[in-house]
């Protein structure tokens, strides 16, 4: 079964500074990844994913994640924290090889995100 | 376009009652889903559905139960509620079920069972 960790429920970090929301996965394929936002009484907003090709994925709000798949590691990273960005993080998982019942994704605990002026 | 559409927002009931959480979207997407959302436990799903008249349980499927009887909507339904039930949900969509697109969620109903 594929399943994703999210290893600091918190993460703390001052306005300019560079910010990383670790996610580590585990999946019987190679997986397609995402991140996903969610702000105070929203929804969850689609921030970037990952299918194939360079390991830097780009995203929406300046935010770009880093594929590793020798740690299985899909981080998300931001070379400067707004207060703005604080919020809560998902990372989600897809496995590519699996059958007609993983059409779904898996999503970890989630990081709570907060930019400190 | 409104996206996906959840009703109630907000919603309080008594253990025992049932009730209808409703999920619709206006943009032709295929495939539909629910999912729970608790502190510390991130999102689970329930229940999805990829088209019309198709559906299949989740990883959390027991106390309710959904059907797609069209494109646009899947209700997702609390037959006894239970205070374990109190949770805040998400209706999410795509436009495919085997495509790698990211999901539309819905601003979500706050469920609170006394």
């Amino acid at each position: 079964a594929q399943s994703v960790a999210q290893p600091e429920d918190q993460v703390n970090v001052a306005e300019g500074n560079p910010l990383t929301v670790k996610c580590t996965y585990s999946v019987s394929g190679n997986p397609y990844l995402f991140w996903y936002v969610q702000y105070p009484n929203r929804g969850l907003q689609f921030l970037l994913k990952y299918i194939t090709g360079d390991n830097l994925v780009k995203g929406s709000y300046g935010f770009e994640a880093e594929f590793n798949k020798s740690q299985t590691s899909f981080h998300l990273k931001k070379p400067s924290a707004l207060v703005s960005d604080s919020a809560l993080y998902f990372c989600a998982v897809r496995d590519r090889y699996s059958g007609a019942g993983s059409y779904q994704l898996t999503f970890g605990k989630g990081t709570k995100l907060s930019v400190i002026p | 376009n409104a996206g996906v559409t959840q009703t109630p927002k907000f919603q309080v009931l008594k253990t025992g009652q049932s009730m209808t959480l409703q999920c619709a979207q206006d943009m032709n997407h295929e495939y539909m889903s629910w999912y729970r959302q608790d502190p510390g436990m991130g999102l689970r799903l329930i229940h999805y559905s990829v088209g019309a008249g198709i559906t299949d349980q989740g990883e959390v499927p027991n106390g309710y139960n959904v059907s797609r009887s069209t494109t646009e909507d899947f209700p997702l339904r609390l037959l006894s509620a239970a205070p374990s039930q109190t949770s805040v949900y998400f209706c999410a969509t795509k436009p495919r079920w085997e495509g790698v697109t990211e999901a539309f969620f819905g601003q979500g109903t706050r469920l609170t069972v006394v």
